[in-house]
Protein backbone atom coordinates (compact mmCIF):
# COMPACT_ATOMS: atom_id res chain seq x y z
CA UNK A 1 0.00 0.00 0.00
CA UNK A 2 1.13 3.84 -0.55
CA UNK A 3 1.33 5.75 3.03
CA UNK A 4 3.34 8.73 4.23
CA UNK A 5 4.25 9.25 7.47
CA UNK A 6 4.72 12.51 9.47
CA UNK A 7 4.38 14.44 12.77
CA UNK A 8 0.91 15.75 13.58
CA UNK A 9 2.16 18.55 15.28
CA UNK A 10 5.62 20.52 15.85
CA UNK A 11 6.34 23.79 17.79
CA UNK A 12 9.35 25.80 17.55
CA UNK A 13 10.39 29.96 18.19
CA UNK A 14 10.80 32.86 16.03
CA UNK A 15 14.00 33.24 14.51
CA UNK A 16 15.02 29.19 15.21
CA UNK A 17 14.94 26.32 12.78
CA UNK A 18 12.91 23.72 12.73
CA UNK A 19 13.10 20.07 10.26
CA UNK A 20 9.92 18.45 8.99
CA UNK A 21 10.36 14.70 8.08
CA UNK A 22 8.60 12.89 6.05
CA UNK A 23 8.76 8.74 5.55
CA UNK A 24 7.13 7.56 2.46
CA UNK A 25 5.98 4.60 0.53
CA UNK A 26 4.96 4.69 -2.88
CA UNK A 27 4.27 2.32 -5.86
CA UNK A 28 6.74 4.07 -7.93
CA UNK A 29 7.92 7.08 -7.19
CA UNK A 30 8.19 10.07 -9.53
CA UNK A 31 9.55 13.07 -6.98
CA UNK A 32 8.49 14.00 -3.88
CA UNK A 33 6.99 18.02 -3.49
CA UNK A 34 6.12 19.94 -0.34
CA UNK A 35 3.48 22.44 0.09
CA UNK A 36 2.47 24.82 2.85
CA UNK A 37 -1.43 25.55 3.49
CA UNK A 38 -2.37 28.21 6.37
CA UNK A 39 -5.74 26.98 8.03
CA UNK A 40 -8.45 27.83 6.17
CA UNK A 41 -6.68 28.24 2.89
CA UNK A 42 -5.53 26.18 -0.21
CA UNK A 43 -2.07 24.58 -0.23
CA UNK A 44 0.69 26.48 -1.57
CA UNK A 45 3.68 24.70 -3.44
CA UNK A 46 6.72 25.00 -1.88
CA UNK A 47 9.55 22.53 -3.64
CA UNK A 48 9.98 19.78 -5.72
CA UNK A 49 12.88 16.90 -5.24
CA UNK A 50 12.96 14.04 -8.06
CA UNK A 51 17.05 13.59 -7.56
CA UNK A 52 18.79 13.06 -3.67
CA UNK A 53 20.21 15.65 -1.99
CA UNK A 54 19.30 18.93 -0.92
CA UNK A 55 17.32 21.90 -2.87
CA UNK A 56 17.53 25.20 -1.37
CA UNK A 57 15.10 28.04 -1.87
CA UNK A 58 15.54 31.12 0.24
CA UNK A 59 14.89 30.04 4.12
CA UNK A 60 13.35 27.05 2.91
CA UNK A 61 15.38 23.68 1.84
CA UNK A 62 13.80 20.20 1.18
CA UNK A 63 15.91 17.01 1.33
CA UNK A 64 15.39 13.59 -0.25
CA UNK A 65 16.79 10.08 -0.07
CA UNK A 66 15.40 8.24 -2.98
CA UNK A 67 16.74 4.60 -1.11
CA UNK A 68 15.40 5.59 2.26
CA UNK A 69 11.82 6.73 1.48
CA UNK A 70 12.97 9.89 3.50
CA UNK A 71 12.40 13.55 2.63
CA UNK A 72 12.45 16.37 4.99
CA UNK A 73 11.48 20.31 4.39
CA UNK A 74 13.94 22.72 6.86
CA UNK A 75 12.92 26.24 7.62
CA UNK A 76 15.44 28.74 9.01
CA UNK A 77 14.91 31.84 10.52
CA UNK A 78 11.70 31.31 11.19
CA UNK A 79 8.57 33.76 11.43
CA UNK A 80 5.19 34.14 12.86
CA UNK A 81 4.08 33.59 8.88
CA UNK A 82 5.38 30.46 8.85
CA UNK A 83 2.92 28.39 11.31
CA UNK A 84 0.83 26.56 8.98
CA UNK A 85 0.52 22.94 8.10
CA UNK A 86 3.57 21.64 6.06
CA UNK A 87 2.26 18.89 3.55
CA UNK A 88 4.86 15.99 2.13
CA UNK A 89 3.22 14.67 -1.06
CA UNK A 90 5.67 12.07 -2.93
CA UNK A 91 4.51 11.21 -6.48
CA UNK A 92 3.76 7.53 -6.99
CA UNK A 93 4.05 5.58 -11.35
CA UNK A 94 0.83 7.18 -12.43
CA UNK A 95 2.01 10.63 -11.48
CA UNK A 96 -0.44 10.72 -8.55
CA UNK A 97 0.49 12.94 -5.71
CA UNK A 98 -0.29 11.29 -2.31
CA UNK A 99 -1.35 13.37 0.42
CA UNK A 100 0.33 13.05 3.58
CA UNK A 101 -1.81 14.65 7.15
CA UNK A 102 0.39 17.38 7.30
CA UNK A 103 2.55 18.37 10.11
CA UNK A 104 1.14 21.78 12.02
CA UNK A 105 3.77 24.03 12.98
CA UNK A 106 3.42 26.28 15.42
CA UNK A 107 5.91 29.25 15.71
CA UNK A 108 6.13 30.55 19.47
CA UNK A 109 7.12 34.25 19.70
CA UNK B 1 2.68 32.29 -13.58
CA UNK B 2 0.34 29.31 -12.70
CA UNK B 3 -2.66 31.38 -10.71
CA UNK B 4 -5.88 29.14 -10.29
CA UNK B 5 -8.90 30.66 -9.20
CA UNK B 6 -12.57 28.90 -7.68
CA UNK B 7 -15.61 30.79 -7.60
CA UNK B 8 -17.61 30.85 -5.22
CA UNK B 9 -15.21 31.25 -2.34
CA UNK B 10 -18.57 30.83 0.04
CA UNK B 11 -21.69 29.44 -0.01
CA UNK B 12 -24.54 28.48 1.62
CA UNK B 13 -27.98 26.63 0.43
CA UNK B 14 -30.59 24.42 1.08
CA UNK B 15 -30.69 20.66 1.59
CA UNK B 16 -31.83 19.60 -1.70
CA UNK B 17 -29.95 22.27 -4.23
CA UNK B 18 -27.37 21.66 -6.29
CA UNK B 19 -24.23 23.61 -6.41
CA UNK B 20 -21.68 24.67 -8.95
CA UNK B 21 -18.51 25.66 -8.45
CA UNK B 22 -16.11 26.78 -10.95
CA UNK B 23 -12.10 25.97 -11.17
CA UNK B 24 -10.14 28.32 -13.90
CA UNK B 25 -6.81 28.24 -14.88
CA UNK B 26 -5.92 31.75 -15.21
CA UNK B 27 -2.25 31.98 -16.86
CA UNK B 28 -1.48 28.13 -18.12
CA UNK B 29 -4.06 25.15 -19.83
CA UNK B 30 -4.29 22.62 -16.80
CA UNK B 31 -4.18 19.41 -18.99
CA UNK B 32 -5.25 17.68 -15.92
CA UNK B 33 -7.60 19.34 -13.18
CA UNK B 34 -7.99 17.83 -9.92
CA UNK B 35 -10.77 17.80 -7.30
CA UNK B 36 -9.83 17.49 -3.37
CA UNK B 37 -12.31 17.63 -0.28
CA UNK B 38 -10.86 18.58 3.06
CA UNK B 39 -12.65 18.45 6.60
CA UNK B 40 -10.93 20.14 9.70
CA UNK B 41 -7.97 19.15 10.70
CA UNK B 42 -7.88 16.76 8.35
CA UNK B 43 -5.65 15.96 4.96
CA UNK B 44 -6.92 16.33 1.24
CA UNK B 45 -9.04 13.75 0.03
CA UNK B 46 -9.07 13.62 -3.76
CA UNK B 47 -12.61 13.16 -5.39
CA UNK B 48 -11.58 13.09 -9.01
CA UNK B 49 -9.03 13.77 -11.50
CA UNK B 50 -10.50 14.92 -14.68
CA UNK B 51 -9.10 15.72 -18.38
CA UNK B 52 -9.95 18.03 -20.88
CA UNK B 53 -12.77 16.40 -22.98
CA UNK B 54 -12.62 13.04 -21.37
CA UNK B 55 -14.81 12.07 -18.81
CA UNK B 56 -13.37 12.29 -14.75
CA UNK B 57 -11.84 9.25 -13.15
CA UNK B 58 -13.31 9.08 -9.55
CA UNK B 59 -11.79 7.77 -6.52
CA UNK B 60 -13.31 4.91 -4.75
CA UNK B 61 -15.90 6.01 -2.85
CA UNK B 62 -17.23 9.23 -4.84
CA UNK B 63 -20.41 9.34 -6.28
CA UNK B 64 -20.32 10.68 -9.73
CA UNK B 65 -23.97 10.74 -9.88
CA UNK B 66 -23.70 13.04 -6.82
CA UNK B 67 -20.61 15.07 -7.55
CA UNK B 68 -20.61 15.84 -11.47
CA UNK B 69 -17.30 17.12 -12.98
CA UNK B 70 -17.40 18.56 -16.61
CA UNK B 71 -13.67 19.50 -17.79
CA UNK B 72 -14.85 21.64 -21.08
CA UNK B 73 -11.56 23.43 -21.78
CA UNK B 74 -8.35 23.61 -20.85
CA UNK B 75 -8.55 26.19 -18.56
CA UNK B 76 -12.15 25.70 -16.89
CA UNK B 77 -13.70 22.79 -14.90
CA UNK B 78 -16.29 22.82 -12.72
CA UNK B 79 -17.93 20.31 -10.03
CA UNK B 80 -21.41 19.74 -9.20
CA UNK B 81 -22.63 18.86 -6.07
CA UNK B 82 -26.38 17.79 -6.58
CA UNK B 83 -29.55 17.16 -4.40
CA UNK B 84 -26.18 18.55 -1.72
CA UNK B 85 -27.46 17.42 2.11
CA UNK B 86 -25.78 18.67 5.27
CA UNK B 87 -23.22 16.06 5.49
CA UNK B 88 -21.72 17.68 1.90
CA UNK B 89 -20.77 20.46 3.96
CA UNK B 90 -16.98 20.70 3.60
CA UNK B 91 -14.08 23.03 1.93
CA UNK B 92 -13.86 21.85 -1.58
CA UNK B 93 -10.38 22.61 -3.53
CA UNK B 94 -9.50 22.58 -7.06
CA UNK B 95 -5.91 22.00 -8.63
CA UNK B 96 -4.70 22.15 -11.73
CA UNK B 97 -1.49 20.94 -13.97
CA UNK B 98 0.48 21.07 -16.52
CA UNK B 99 2.00 24.47 -16.36
CA UNK B 100 5.66 24.99 -18.12
CA UNK B 101 8.00 27.48 -17.28
CA UNK B 102 6.24 28.04 -13.60
CA UNK B 103 8.23 27.32 -10.44
CA UNK B 104 8.09 23.97 -10.41
CA UNK B 105 7.85 20.98 -12.79
CA UNK B 106 5.02 20.63 -15.40
CA UNK B 107 3.88 18.08 -12.92
CA UNK B 108 3.35 20.63 -10.14
CA UNK B 109 -0.49 21.34 -8.99
CA UNK B 110 -1.79 24.75 -8.46
CA UNK B 111 -4.67 25.30 -5.94
CA UNK B 112 -7.16 27.30 -6.08
CA UNK B 113 -8.43 29.24 -3.01
CA UNK B 114 -11.44 26.59 -1.98
CA UNK B 115 -15.04 26.85 -1.48
CA UNK B 116 -16.68 26.55 1.61
CA UNK B 117 -19.83 25.00 1.48
CA UNK B 118 -22.27 25.45 3.92
CA UNK B 119 -25.65 22.90 3.24
CA UNK B 120 -28.44 23.97 5.66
Amino acid sequence: GQNIDQPTEMTATEGAIVQINCTYQTSGFNGLFWYQQHAGEAPTFLSYNVLDGLEEKGRFSSFLSRSKGYSYLLLKELQMKDSASYLCGPMDSNYQLIWGAGTKLIIKP
Amino acid sequence: GAVVSQHPSRVICKSGTSVKIECRSLDFQATTMFWYRQFPKKSLMLMATSNEGSKATYEQGVEKDKFLINHASLTLSTLTVTSAHPEDSSFYICSARGASGSAGPQETQYFGPGTRLLVL
